[in-house]
């Protein structure tokens, strides 16, 4: 069965640390690995989309990088700000499905 | 900009009621997919199309169903509504080569 996990669930940082989200998928034969970000009550937003022939992709501060071969990928954001405070979902497409992780909840102090 | 619209945003309906989301997007996408998600829970997979007249279910069980007729019209339907019933659905949409997908705005559904 193809499942994604997402870690930590939540964290808590002070404004201006660098931090990193986790994600990790069973079946390594993904299309692509794509990160949203989800404020609540709302629809998602696509933050940055790997295909699985790419390492890694940059949008602004976020980065995030796949290793098809073990089954992850990361998202590293520089610089937190409170602004970013929100849900972070990644998503692995596989053929003609999207299987989500539960993601993780982040919460940027000031 | 993601051109993907859900209507309605929200909607309080009586049980028993036959309910239909909308879901459109203009961006010519082959892959539409419908997901319920509880408040502060995972997506689940509910529907998914890989073009006209082609529908399937998802991972997750569910008494709605869904129809593909045109490409850019992707709705599902209720035809008994129930409290269980009660959650947010989001619709979204891709190309079929691996391309970023985007998401509605959802529709909160209530149910009373």
């Amino acid at each position: 069965k193809q499942e994604v996990t997402q870690i930590p669930a939540a964290l808590s940082v002070p404004e201006g640390e660098n931090l990193v989200l986790n994600c990790s998928f069973t079946d390594s034969a993904i299309y692509n690995l794509q990160w949203f970000r989800q404020d609540p009550g709302k629809g998602l937003t696509s933050l940055l989309l790997i295909q699985s022939s790419q390492r890694e992709q940059t949008s602004g501060r976020l980065n995030a990088s796949l290793d098809k071969s073990s089954g992850r990928s990361t998202l590293y954001i520089a610089a937190s700000q409170p602004g970013d405070s929100a849900t972070y979902l990644c998503a692995a497409e596989y053929g003609n499905k999207l299987v989500f992780g539960a993601g993780t909840i982040l919460r940027v102090k000031s | 900009e993601a051109d993907i619209y859900q209507t309605p945003r929200y909607l309080v309906i009586g049980t028993g009621k036959k309910i239909t989301l909308e879901c459109s997007q203009t961006m010519g996408h082959d892959k539409m997919y419908w997901y319920q998600q509880d408040p502060g829970m995972e997506l689940h997979l509910i529907h998914y199309s890989y073009g006209v007249n082609s529908t399937e279910k998802g991972d997750l069980s569910s008494e709605s169903t869904v129809s593909r007729i045109r490409t850019e019209h992707f709705p599902l339907t209720l035809e008994s509504a129930r409290p269980s019933h009660t959650s947010q659905y989001l619709c979204a949409s891709t190309f079929d080569n691996g391309r970023e997908a985007f998401f509605g705005q959802g529709t909160r559904l209530t149910v009373v």
